[in-house]
C-alpha cells in the first residue's frame, strides 16, 4: 500500500542554519504530497503542497519539490528561526478519497 | 471564517465508559475525516464521511468505535467502553471535497486521557 517515510528526529540546529528534512513516499498512481507543521499541544497546519511533478511548494521561507523521479518531496529552510520548532509531517493523498497518508513526523528543535 | 472546531480539548474517561468527541468543519466544508494520532507517532486515517454517509471506513478498529456525520450538526466520533490503548489525539479534519480542493484542513484535536 501507499505510505511515507521521513528522516527520523530530533533535529537540533542552531538559529540562521539550513534545514532539510527528508521525505520519500510509495504510491499507486499520482498523489498530491504535502508537508504539515504541528506545534506543541496543537492541531495541524498546512505548511504547503504540490499536486503535480516538478512543483515546487512554498510558505514562510519553506519549500519542497515534487520529484517523481526520487520519490522524494523533501522539506527545505534556507535559515531557520526558533520559531520553527516543531514536529513537520510529510503526507501523501491516497486513492480516490484523499485520505492522507502521513510519515511518523520529524521534530525540530532551533536554539538561539 | 472560523476554522475546524473540535470539542472537548481534553477529555478523561475510566475504563469502559463511553468517549463522545465532536468536531464541525469549517463553513461550506461537507467532507469530514478522522485521524488518531498515538503519542511520539504520525497520524493513521480512521473514517472519512460525508453528510449522512460513510464513504471509507478501512482505519476504523473493528469494535467499539463508530462516526456520524448528520444532516445537521457536528460530526461525532463515538468509543464506546473505553480501554487505555485508546488514549491518544483525535483529530478532524474536513475538505471541499471539489476537485482540486481536496486540501484537509485539521482542527485542534481532542486528547483522550483512558484511567
Amino acid at each position: 500500500g501507499d505510505s511515507v517515510t521521513q528522516m527520523e528526529g530530533p533535529v537540533t540546529l542552531s538559529e540562521e542554519a539550513c534545514l532539510t528534512i527528508n521525505c520519500t513516499y510509495t504510491a499507486t498512481g499520482y498523489p498530491s504530497l504535502f508537508w504539515y507543521v504541528q506545534y506543541p499541544g496543537e492541531g495541524l497546519q498546512l505548511l504547503l503542497k504540490a499536486t503535480k511533478a516538478d512543483d515546487k511548494g512554498s510558505n514562510k521561507g519553506f519549500e519542497a519539490t515534487y520529484r517523481k523521479e526520487t520519490t522524494s518531496f523533501h522539506l527545505e529552510k534556507g535559515s531557520v528561526q526558533v520559531s520553527d520548532s516543531a514536529v513537520y509531517f510529510c503526507a501523501l493523498s491516497s486513492g480516490g478519497y484523499n485520505k492522507l497518508i502521513f510519515g511518523a513526523g520529524t521534530r525540530l528543535a532551533v536554539h538561539p | 471564517n472560523a476554522g475546524v472546531m473540535q470539542n472537548p480539548r481534553h477529555l478523561v474517561r475510566r475504563r469502559g465508559q463511553e468517549a463522545r468527541l465532536r468536531c464541525s468543519p469549517m463553513k461550506g466544508h461537507s467532507h469530514v475525516y478522522w485521524y488518531r494520532q498515538l503519542p511520539e507517532e504520525g497520524l493513521k486515517f480512521m473514517v472519512y464521511l460525508q453528510k449522512e454517509n460513510i464513504i471509507d471506513e478501512s482505519g476504523m478498529p473493528k469494535e467499539r468505535f463508530s462516526a456520524e456525520f448528520p444532516k445537521e450538526g457536528p460530526s461525532i466520533l463515538r468509543i464506546q467502553q473505553v480501554v487505555r490503548g485508546d488514549s491518544a489525539a483525535y483529530f478532524c479534519a474536513s475538505s471541499l471535497g471539489l476537485a482540486g480542493q481536496e486540501t484537509q484542513y485539521f482542527g485542534p484535536g481532542t486528547r483522550l486521557l483512558v484511567l
